[in-house]
């Protein structure tokens, strides 16, 4: 039979610009997030996290905003280069566990 | 860096047979955990893994799925009776802490069932 895969949202960016990805997560109580990046053949790695507690966190090149209302939360490349080129989840948890929820992610291009 | 090692990158197995799943998460790490992807899918959670003990598992890490450390550095999967539908990556995680901190994950063994 056929399989259903999910419908990956995508973004193409120029390389340069500033990139946005955004996730609405799903659980009111999770409290913790990461966002991970997944190259062609290789696991997700990580890129940053926030806990509940904070609305924003700024790595190197690199912001989340979490806003806890809407649940939302939210990647910002800044200067986005053709190495960010990837498939981006978003990860929510609860602090009661330690297991991870992910995303359906977001594939991202960077057009050189 | 430290990184969270898996073997084999492939494993093809006919439907029925056991498969083992290795990996060697990052040497400091105390807690361990294994997740898979099926093609096209989300990452889903299977199991974590702490002193020996599982301390959380999915509804999918059934009765054919058990985990085991079965030394000071492997961490393994094992799939007692595949089936097709367990054909996936899988990932193994190792992390620091229980919550609240990120998991390292390895680049995933890709389980082919025939």
């Amino acid at each position: 039979g056929e399989s259903v895969g999910l419908h990956l949202p995508t973004l193409s960016v120029q390389e340069g610009d500033n990139s946005i990805i955004n996730c609405a997560y799903s659980n009111s109580a999770s409290d913790y997030f990461i966002w991970y990046k997944q190259e062609s053949g290789k696991g997700p790695q990580f890129i940053i996290d926030i806990r509940s507690n904070m609305d924003k966190r700024q790595g190197q090149r690199v912001t989340v905003l979490l806003n806890k209302t809407v649940k939302h939360l939210s990647l910002q490349i800044a200067a986005t280069q053709p190495g960010d080129s990837a498939v981006y989840f978003c990860a929510e948890t609860l602090s009661t566990g330690n297991q991870f929820y992910f995303g359906t992610g977001t594939s991202l291009t960077v057009i050189p | 860096e430290p990184e969270v090692t898996q073997t084999p990158s492939h494993q093809v197995t006919q439907m029925g047979q056991e498969v083992i799943l290795r990996c060697v998460p990052i040497s400091n790490h105390l807690y361990f955990y294994w997740y898979r992807q099926i093609l096209g899918q989300k990452v889903e959670f299977l199991v974590s893994f702490y002193n020996n003990e599982i301390s959380e598992k999915s509804e999918i890490f059934d009765d054919q799925f058990s985990v085991e450390r079965p030394d000071g550095s492997n961490f393994t999967l094992k799939i007692r009776s595949t089936k097709l539908e367990d054909s996936a990556m899988y990932f193994c995680a190792s992390s620091e802490e229980w919550n609240n901190q990120p998991q390292h994950f390895g680049d995933g063994t890709r389980l082919s069932i025939l």
